[in-house]
């Protein structure tokens, strides 16, 4: 049972590049998140998807896209690259559904990918 | 609106002595509130969560939070403190699918 896992771990891009970075889960939970955690300021959520073939915004959604591949896998896009995306990512997930609205759930994170774009 | 802050970024403390980590929260819903921990170059575990009933919540590795709602606070405590509690710290407050996480507090635990 590995939990969540996430690929790359590092990942160095230049400027206009394009990457996915790739999250599972093997704990069969519906909800699954992208975060990203820059210094001083948290964890910001990008995009999340409470189910399989549905996905929504987060708080900080631009130059990014997501794919709910099934529900065991959930991608994060940069089309192309902008220094402002140098991060570190984490991907979560959930048992919650829309039906039980997913605030009061346990999320487990993966270890994370850091991403420096020069 | 909701919104969480972490009112000191670095903790510095000595093995053994007592440690409070502060956190003020603003919400116009249901508060739902977490506390998180991260080990360096790792993911967050969640530590503890307030959902409802009684205000003090113990969670895992000895801490434990006091929800006080007049205050809007849910201020993380532990009685005594490991070197291995060197960590930082995340509050968090919840609605719906979306987490508001504070900036963080970092412990540094002493010899």
């Amino acid at each position: 049972n590995a939990g969540v896992t996430q690929t790359p771990k590092f990942q160095v891009l230049k400027t206009g590049q394009s990457m996915t970075l790739q999250c599972a889960q093997d704990m069969n939970h519906n909800s699954m998140y992208w975060y990203r955690q820059d210094p001083g300021m948290g964890l910001r959520l990008i995009y999340y998807s409470a189910s399989e073939g549905t996905t929504d915004k987060g708080e900080v959604p631009n130059g990014y896209n997501v794919s709910r591949l099934n529900k065991r896998e959930f991608s994060l896009r940069l089309e192309s690259a902008a220094p402002s995306q140098t991060s570190v990512y984490f991907c979560a997930s959930s048992a919650a559904t829309y039906r039980t609205s997913g605030s009061t759930d346990t999320q487990y994170f993966g270890p994370g990918t850091r991403l420096t774009v020069l | 609106a909701q919104s969480v802050t972490q009112l000191d970024s670095q903790v510095p403390v000595f093995e053994e002595a007592p440690v409070e980590l502060r956190c003020n929260y603003s919400s116009s819903v249901s508060v739902y509130l977490f506390w998180y921990v991260q080990y360096p170059n790792q993911g967050l575990q969640l530590l503890l969560k307030y959902l409802s009933g009684s205000t003090l919540v113990k969670g895992i590795n000895g801490f434990e939070a006091e929800f006080n709602k007049s205050q809007t606070s849910f201020h993380l405590r532990k009685p005594s403190v490991h070197i291995s509690d060197t960590a930082e710290y995340f509050c968090a407050v919840r609605g719906g699918f979306k987490t508001i996480f504070g900036a963080g507090t970092r412990l540094f635990v002493k010899a």
